[in-house]
């Protein structure tokens, strides 16, 4: 199975940061990555799929990038409303995985 | 507006077996491929099984690989989950999960859109 790692597992940050989440995976996954953000109590949502492609509503100040084995999720200026758990997911093989997660609470 | 409405949750005794359902409404249900996902509160997101558009790509996650199936009735616009010899770490919320892409393995496969959940307990 490919197994995706993510880090930080947890960062604190203020609003107006730029923020960076690695999501590294175990074996070649090509752009087959996909971003999520969850909140507490709610379903998740998906914010970027093919590696760098931003989800229809998503803000533009969430980017993505990377190819192969390693990934980033950056969050430009962040606003209150992006503090949750943010997780990756790969869909290049099955079974498809999703990363361990990082929660980005207010610092 | 699309609508993936779960059901079939409980509470279930280790070792039997449990039928999740999803009744999928506002998109072409057979243009999609479909996921199930589920979560321990508190915890992370646990891929579990995933079947194409026409059901001819279909994958498990290692620990329900055996013991569930997951099917979909493109008729009826639902998808299902079979649980077989439930163990008390299948215990979690159980999310029904439109894909954007028609197949799982596209590279813009992704999930954008998620069912409330249901839960289940085995214990």
């Amino acid at each position: 199975d490919i197994q995706l790692t993510q880090s930080p597992s947890f960062l604190s940050a203020s609003v107006g940061d730029r923020v960076t989440i690695t999501c590294r995976a175990s074996q070649d996954i090509s752009n087959f990555l996909a971003w999520y953000q969850q909140k507490p109590g709610k379903a998740p949502k998906a914010l970027m799929y093919a590696s760098s492609t931003l989800q229809s509503g998503v803000p533009s100040r969430f980017s993505g990038s990377g190819s192969g084995t390693e990934f980033t999720l950056t969050i430009n200026s962040l606003q209150p409303e992006d503090f949750a758990t943010y997780y990756c997911q790969q869909v290049n093989t099955y079974p498809l995985t999703f990363g361990g997660g990082t929660k980005v609470e207010i610092k | 507006e699309v609508q993936l409405v779960e059901s079939g949750g409980g509470l279930v005794q280790p070792g039997r077996s449990l039928r999740l359902s999803c009744a999928a409404s506002g998109f072409t249900f057979d243009d999609y491929a479909m996921h199930w996902v589920r979560q321990v509160p508190g915890k992370g997101l646990d891929w579990v099984a995933g079947i194409s558009w026409n059901s001819q790509s279909i994958g498990y996650a290692g620990a329900v690989k055996g013991r569930f199936t997951i099917s979909r009735d493109n008729v009826n616009f639902s998808l299902h989950l079979e649980m077989n010899s439930l163990r008390p770490e299948d215990t979690g919320f159980y999310y029904c999960a439109k894909d954007m892409a028609s197949s799982p393995h596209y590279s813009d496969s992704n999930i954008n859109y998620w069912g409330r959940g249901v839960l289940v307990t085995v214990s």
